[in-house]
């Protein structure tokens, strides 16, 4: 069974930095692209990362450009998401998921619950 | 970039209803196009991905169609559980982008 468990969300001033994680079961994170999307509080699905399943290619939103690196560890199954420069515009629950057949253009079938940035001073 | 737009952005029904929700691309995206379902507190779940083929487990009173910049995802007699927010999505080249969302509410 495909499992996505996201960790790392917290409170977090302005300017400030956090990494978030996503540890995957029932496939292997090295055989697939993945994602990164956030919803702010009411409001719609934000696609802000993907990391290609070629494992050299990774693209950004503009919004989190140059702030965000997406990366995997393929020997702990985790896909990770460095958060610098934090604004408070980055409030959101952030979800990670996985492509349906690994490819950058297939959507994500299974989502992990989410975890939750809240950048406030 | 490529915008997605969802029309309506609401709309009530009752069960048994068929409802018809549209999503326009400002360019054309192919057939890479997938609609989720999302719940309060819940994730996203993918309903049709490549326009019209439907995910394992989703059940055939869900469709979808169109190719290019027009599509529709219809749902053919509402159920109780269908009452959600849905969202289009293309793949088709970066940046990714989602339609803003049509909640689908109980009349």
């Amino acid at each position: 069974e495909v499992q996505l468990v996201e960790a790392g969300g917290a409170v977090v001033q302005p300017g400030g930095s956090l990494r978030l994680s996503c540890e995957a079961s029932g496939f292997n994170v090295a055989d697939y692209a993945m994602y990164w999307v956030r919803q702010g509080p009411g409001k719609g699905l934000e696609w802000v990362s993907l990391i290609g399943w070629d494992h050299a290619s990774a693209f950004y939103a503009d919004s989190v450009k140059g702030r965000f690196t997406i990366s995997r560890d393929n020997s702990k199954n985790s896909l990770y998401l460095q958060m610098n420069s934090l604004r408070t515009e980055d409030t959101a629950l952030y979800y990670c998921a996985k492509t349906k057949d690994g490819y950058n253009s297939d959507p994500p079938d299974h989502w992990g619950q989410g975890t939750l940035v809240t950048v406030s001073s | 970039d490529i915008q997605m737009t969802q029309s309506p952005s609401s709309v009530s029904a009752s069960v048994g209803d068929r409802v018809t929700i549209t999503c326009r691309a400002s360019e054309g995206v192919g057939s890479w196009l997938a609609w989720y379902q999302q719940k309060p507190g819940k994730a996203p779940r993918l309903l049709i991905y490549a326009a019209y083929t439907l995910e394992s487990g989703v059940p055939s009173r869900f469709s979808g169609s169109g190719s290019g910049t027009d599509f529709t995802l219809t749902i053919s007699s509402l159920q109780p559980e269908d009452f959600a927010t849905y969202y289009c999505q293309q793949a088709k080249s970066f940046p990714i982008s989602f339609g803003q969302g049509t909640r689908l509410e109980v009349k």
